[in-house]
């Protein structure tokens, strides 16, 4: 297998603008998560799925975030006007267990 | 709460020397402890975890760890430190489906 594959591995983009990243998690890991990584507040986890099903996105910093899973294979995370502060590195991850987790390499995400 | 206190913000060893990488957690109930590494530019790699059983775990890249349930401890130990080693060491405690993670430790290593 492949790994956790994201993309784009980095985004430039206006503030305002609507952003998605992307995410194909490991065939057969029915758990997906969405962290995001900053200096300032380290790893965050903004959301987990379970069987496509959002189970807990009390991570969400807000509304123009959004997150979904349409199958198994496939999960964006869409943020929605784009803001500076918006600007860090967003790892989706995948586990089998719910408690190991595999990390896609990032997407690193500059809103200017 | 559930936490993971990394007290080591980053760290300088000699290439050849040991390595001691600190973790304190806390949990209510029997952690599920990791130890993840990142390079620069790179995703979270596991390098070992500990869910239950023998207290010492072997992980990838000859690094290990030890449970400590006395001192709420998981700290991370390789006994020769190769240049490859430097990067970001993330200790984590999970119980269910959320893993929360340290603040990291950078290793840096010196020639």
């Amino acid at each position: 297998d492949a790994g956790v594959i994201q993309s784009p591995r980095h985004e430039v983009t206006e503030m305002g603008q609507e952003v998605t990243l992307r995410c194909k998690p490991i065939s057969g890991h029915d758990y997906l998560f969405w962290y995001r990584q900053t200096m300032m507040r380290g790893l965050e986890l903004l959301i987990y799925f379970n069987n496509n099903v959002p189970i807990d996105d009390s991570g969400m910093p807000e509304d123009r975030f959004s997150a979904k899973m349409p199958n198994a294979s496939f999960s964006t995370l869409k943020i929605q006007p784009s803001e500076p502060r918006d600007s860090a590195v967003y790892f989706c991850a995948s586990s089998f267990t719910g408690d190991q987790a595999f990390f896609g390499q990032g997407t690193r995400l500059t809103v200017v | 709460a559930q936490s993971v206190t990394q007290p080591d913000i980053h760290i300088t060893v000699s290439e050849g020397a040991s390595l001691e990488l600190r973790c304190n957690y806390s949990y209510g109930a029997t952690p599920y402890l990791f130890w993840y590494v990142q390079s620069p530019g790179q995703g979270l790699q596991l390098l070992l975890k500990y869910f239950s059983g023998d207290t010492l775990v072997q992980g990838i890249k000859g690094f290990e760890a030890e449970f400590k349930r006395s001192q709420s401890s998981f700290n991370l130990r390789k006994p020769s430190v190769h240049w490859s080693d430097a990067a970001e060491y993330f200790c984590a405690v999970g119980g269910g489906f959320k893993t929360i993670f340290g603040a990291g430790t950078r290793l840096f290593v010196k020639a």
